[in-house]
């Protein structure tokens, strides 16, 4: 079971907008920056989001991030079929030594 | 062109051991914070040790300390994760990856190299 919580999966229709939530706790998500990121099938994992809402370089703003206490969304707009991926969100955790944690991941179909 | 790339994956018996390396190019890796992330087939990410731009910092997950070791040569751009007593829950597909302003956001990933575990 995975120290971040994101629900299994997701979908909506092309050109639509659908959020994926991730809920910690205060010694992971409400007290560290979260970061967010897409796997492709059979591709490593890319960065989409990092410090709760920033877009590295070449990513579009389709892609949005935020955060509020202990959760944090990734929020997508104008969905095309090529987003549909694994989702994860991670962060650091401090509770009794210091260690990475991601979310068990959420699957995105796009319909 | 910035890059990782793994090697040293491979079929181990449970119980024995395995290094797996990290090479990097196209950027300072003596400047970047370093962690090797694993997953499991059909599974999720799950991060396994972490290790400062130096060096002298290094972290664990639960499930691998005292078992595996990761270390780094700046002088040849590489990272290193040594891994014995191997069991067969530590068959995954293991990744480096960078760690862009080291607060855990890593921005590259290498394609991976599969380690399984199985007598």
């Amino acid at each position: 079971q995975s120290v971040l919580t994101q629900p299994p999966s997701v979908s909506a229709a092309p050109g639509q907008k659908v959020t994926i939530s991730c809920s910690g706790s205060s010694s992971n998500i409400g007290n560290n920056y979260v970061s967010w990121y897409q796997q492709l099938p059979g591709t490593a994992p890319k960065l989409l989001i990092y410090d709760n809402n920033k877009r590295p370089s070449g990513i579009p703003d389709r892609f949005s991030g935020s955060k509020s206490g202990t959760s944090a969304t990734l929020g997508i707009t104008g969905l095309q079929t090529g987003d549909e991926a694994d989702y994860y969100c991670g962060t650091w955790d401090s509770s009794l030594s210091a260690h990475v944690v991601f979310g068990g991941g959420t699957k995105l179909t796009v319909l | 062109q910035v890059q990782l790339v793994e090697s040293g994956g491979g079929l181990v018996k449970p119980g024995g051991s395995l290094r797996l390396s990290c090479a990097a190019s196209g950027f300072t890796f003596s400047d970047y914070y370093m962690s090797w992330i694993r997953q499991a087939p059909g599974k999720g990410l799950e991060w396994v040790s972490y290790i400062s731009s130096s060096g002298s910092t290094i972290y664990y997950a639960d499930s691998v300390k005292g078992r595996f070791t990761i270390s780094r040569d700046n002088a040849k751009n590489s990272l290193y994760l040594q891994m014995n007593s191997l069991r067969a829950e530590d068959t995954a597909v293991y990744y480096c990856a960078r760690d862009y302003i080291a607060v855990a956001a890593f921005d590259i990933w290498g394609q991976g190299t599969m380690v399984t575990v199985s007598s």
